[in-house]
C-alpha cells in the first residue's frame, strides 16, 4: 500500500519549454503533498507544500510564478515548470503523507533536462 | 526549530560486516524520527519510523535503529551488511511540539557503500 506514482520520469525539451509533472496517490488520500528538487549528490530540497484546495506554500527562494503548483484532489498534485532554462535541470520529487504522523510516500522523481 | 544532522557524507563497510549510518537531531519538543533509504535515480523508500515506545525501531530489509534521547540521536543499524544495502539514505525529523512544523527536516544523506 501507500503507492506514489509520479509522470514522467524523464523529460527532455528545448529551454522556454513549459513541463507538467503530476503526482498522484494511487491507494491513499494524501492530505499533503511535497515537491523536492534534488542536485547530484545532495539532499532534498524542499520547494513547496500543498493542501488540497489551497494555495501552495512556497519555501523562501523558490518562484511561484516559475515552479506552478496545483492540487486539485486528495490524489493528484501537479508541479508545472514554466519557460524552463538549462538551470532548472533536476531531478525533482515529490511526495505524500496522510498525516503528521505519518511517513511520507515518495514518487520515483522526475529527471527533467533543458536543452 | 527543528534540525537533523548527519555527520558522514559516506560510509564505506565490507559486506557481513555490521552496519551504522549516524544521525543527530534537535528539536523543542518530542521528535518524531524517520529513516529513507533512495537507489539512483529513483525516489525515497521509507525504512522506519520513531514515535513513541521501544527505543530500538524495526524496519524494512533487516535495517534497525536505535532512538536515545540523551544523545538526541537515532542512528541506522543493521547486524550484517549486503551489497545491495549500498544506497544512499536519509534521516529526517519532525517536531512533536505543539506548534511544531508538520514539515520534516532532511538530512543531507549518507552514501553507504558496501564492498564484496
Amino acid at each position: 500500500g501507500a503507492v506514489v506514482s509520479q509522470h514522467p520520469s524523464r523529460v527532455i525539451c528545448k529551454s522556454g519549454t513549459s513541463v507538467k509533472i503530476e503526482c498522484r496517490s494511487l491507494d491513499f488520500q494524501a492530505t499533503t503533498m511535497f515537491w523536492y528538487r534534488q542536485f547530484p549528490k545532495q539532499s532534498l530540497m524542499l520547494m513547496a507544500t500543498s493542501n488540497e484546495g489551497s494555495k501552495a506554500t512556497y519555501e523562501q527562494g523558490v518562484e511561484k510564478d516559475k515552479f506552478l503548483i496545483n492540487h486539485a484532489s486528495l490524489t493528484l498534485s501537479t508541479l508545472t515548470v514554466t519557460s524552463a532554462h538549462p538551470e532548472d535541470s533536476s531531478f525533482y520529487i515529490c511526495s505524500a503523507s496522510t498525516g503528521r504522523h505519518q511517513p511520507q510516500h515518495f514518487g520515483d522523481g522526475t529527471r527533467l533536462s533543458i536543452l | 526549530a527543528q534540525s537533523v544532522a548527519q555527520p558522514e557524507d559516506q560510509v564505506n563497510v565490507a559486506e557481513g560486516n555490521p552496519l551504522t549510518v549516524k544521525c543527530t537531531y534537535s528539536v523543542s519538543g518530542n521528535p518524531y524520527l524517520f529513516w529513507y533509504v533512495q537507489y539512483p535515480n529513483r525516489g525515497l523508500q521509507f525504512l522506519l519510523k520513531y514515535i513513541t515506545g521501544d527505543n530500538l525501531v524495526k524496519g524494512s530489509y533487516g535495517f534497525e535503529a536505535e532512538f536515545n534521547k540523551s544523545q538526541t540521536s537515532f542512528h541506522l543499524k543493521k547486524p550484517s551488511a549486503l551489497v545491495s544495502d549500498s544506497a544512499l539514505y536519509f534521516c529526517a525529523v519532525r517536531d512533536h511540539a505543539s506548534g511544531g512544523s508538520y514539515i520534516p527536516t532532511f538530512g543531507r544523506g549518507t552514501s553507504l557503500i558496501v564492498h564484496p
